[in-house]
């Protein structure tokens, strides 16, 4: 049972566009959410997170929004550039009681120059 | 150290040989994860530590998988009699508690042939 998924594997984008990556989860009680970037042979790096006490949260270029109703959590990079290429994770948890997050399968962006 | 460190980076075995694989976690983080992302896969949710023991292990696929920490420190991943399904690359994390954020490791990319 995938509680966090993320459906779309891979998405293309032109430099200087914006990237939108998707991210779904289903478990009700998952109360805080962050997004990892991933680069070939490195381990994931933490990127931005947001609290279920929020919709959004904005980090320079990225900014994540959650739409708690719809279990629905979405990252935007803008404007995108070829160094933003890499696989992007979003991991869910509960703040009560699990200490461990729950990943989805990841979404492989291009950056297109 | 600095980060998380993993040894070694890549590890190739043959079908029913033992490993193990280490994990030198940020000194002074109490707690410790091990994932590991099959090849089209998420990151999979192997077993936690807090400190010297094990609260979850609901993520380990087989009695063939087995984990300790010692010291509150290093960690070693042992697989048994490895099966070609145990290629991936496993991931170590470590946190200042239970429920923060991960540093991961780069991983170890264990190849069975």
């Amino acid at each position: 049972d995938q509680q966090v998924k993320q459906n779309s594997p891979s998405l293309s984008v032109q430099e200087g566009r914006i990237s939108i990556l998707n991210c779904d989860y289903t478990n009700s009680m998952f109360d805080y959410f962050l997004w990892y970037k991933k680069y070939p042979a490195e381990g994931p790096t933490f990127l931005i997170s947001i609290s279920s006490i929020k919709d959004k949260n904005e980090d320079g270029r990225f900014t994540v929004f959650l739409n708690k109703s719809a279990k629905h959590l979405s990252l935007h990079i803008v404007p995108s550039q070829p160094g933003d290429s890499a696989v992007y994770f979003c991991a869910a948890k509960s703040t009560s009681g699990t200490y461990k997050y729950i990943f989805g399968t990841g979404t492989r962006l291009k950056v297109l120059a | 150290g600095a980060g998380v460190s993993q040894s070694p980076s890549n590890k190739v075995t043959e079908k029913g040989k033992d490993v193990e694989l280490r994990c030198d976690p940020i000194s002074g983080h109490t707690a410790l994860y091990w994932y590991r992302q099959s090849l089209g896969q998420g990151l999979e949710f192997l077993i936690y530590f807090q400190g010297n023991s094990a609260p979850d292990k609901s993520g380990l696929p087989s009695d063939r998988f087995s984990a300790e920490r010692t010291g509150g420190s290093v960690s070693t991943l042992t697989i048994q009699r490895t099966q070609q399904e145990d290629s991936a690359v496993y991931l170590c994390a470590s946190s200042r508690g239970q429920g923060d954020g991960y540093t991961f490791g780069s991983g170890t990319r264990l190849t069975v042939v």
